[in-house]
């Protein structure tokens, strides 16, 4: 109930092409849904986040898509460049409990 | 504003060491977390704190001991080091809240080995 599933584990993408990375929950209950960003040497930074309460959400070449019948949400990064290579991480949490549920990540890689 | 500092950023230990690693954040967070990152197993709580003086358990706390004295500094202690403790530790915080509100900001890490 509370796993988060994050596919793939691993994701080669050419520059300029779309990045996709899929997750999927189980528990209803989570209204926050965020994405971190990774890069080798370096702790997680929050990249983008969304609530079930939109169905996507975008950030200049990032985007979350999140399907709350389905309990799936998806970060697609669009122009992908060699510069986002790095390991993005989903998560979840519950309302007033601040700790997240976390992914197994995916380590991107944007070859030029 | 130097956000969250670990120190070291690499150790290696024998079997049966004990050692400290060391967190301290600068943004007066009441929030702080430890957690271990291992290859396919994303982040992994070991411990955390809402407050001075207040600690509590994470998913995997065994073998690890913290205590908050400050509202800066939250050292995670390694009692009697396992080779299964081998793994890349992160310190997290964020101030005290819903998720939604306050991102966790992390610390660059500490890589563990043990012998």
């Amino acid at each position: 109930q509370q796993q988060v599933k994050q596919s793939p584990q691993s994701l080669i993408v050419q520059k300029g092409g779309i990045s996709i990375i899929n997750c999927a929950y189980e528990n209803t209950a989570f209204d926050y849904f965020p994405w971190y960003q990774q890069f080798p040497g370096k702790g997680p930074a929050l990249l983008i986040a969304i609530r079930p309460d939109v169905s996507e959400k975008k950030e200049g070449r990032f985007t979350i898509s999140f399907n709350k019948s389905a309990k799936q949400f998806s970060l697609h990064i669009m122009d992908s460049q060699p510069g986002d290579s790095a390991t993005y991480f989903c998560a979840a949490s519950e309302g007033s409990n601040y700790q997240l549920i976390w992914g197994a990540g995916t380590k991107l890689i944007i070859k030029p | 504003n130097a956000g969250v500092t670990q120190t070291p950023k690499f150790q290696v230990l024998k079997t049966g060491q004990s050692m400290t690693l060391q967190c301290a954040q600068d943004m007066n967070h009441e929030y702080m977390s430890w957690y271990r990152q291992d290859p396919g197993m994303g982040l992994r709580l070991i411990h955390y704190s809402v407050g001075a003086g207040i600690t509590d358990q994470g998913e995997v706390p065994n073998g690890y001991n913290v205590s908050r004295s400050t509202t800066e500094d939250f050292p995670l202690r390694l009692l009697s080091a396992a080779p299964s403790q081998t793994s890349v530790y992160f310190c997290a915080s964020k101030p005290f809240g819903t998720a939604y509100n306050s991102p966790l900001h992390f610390g660059n890490g500490t890589r563990l080995t043990v012998t």
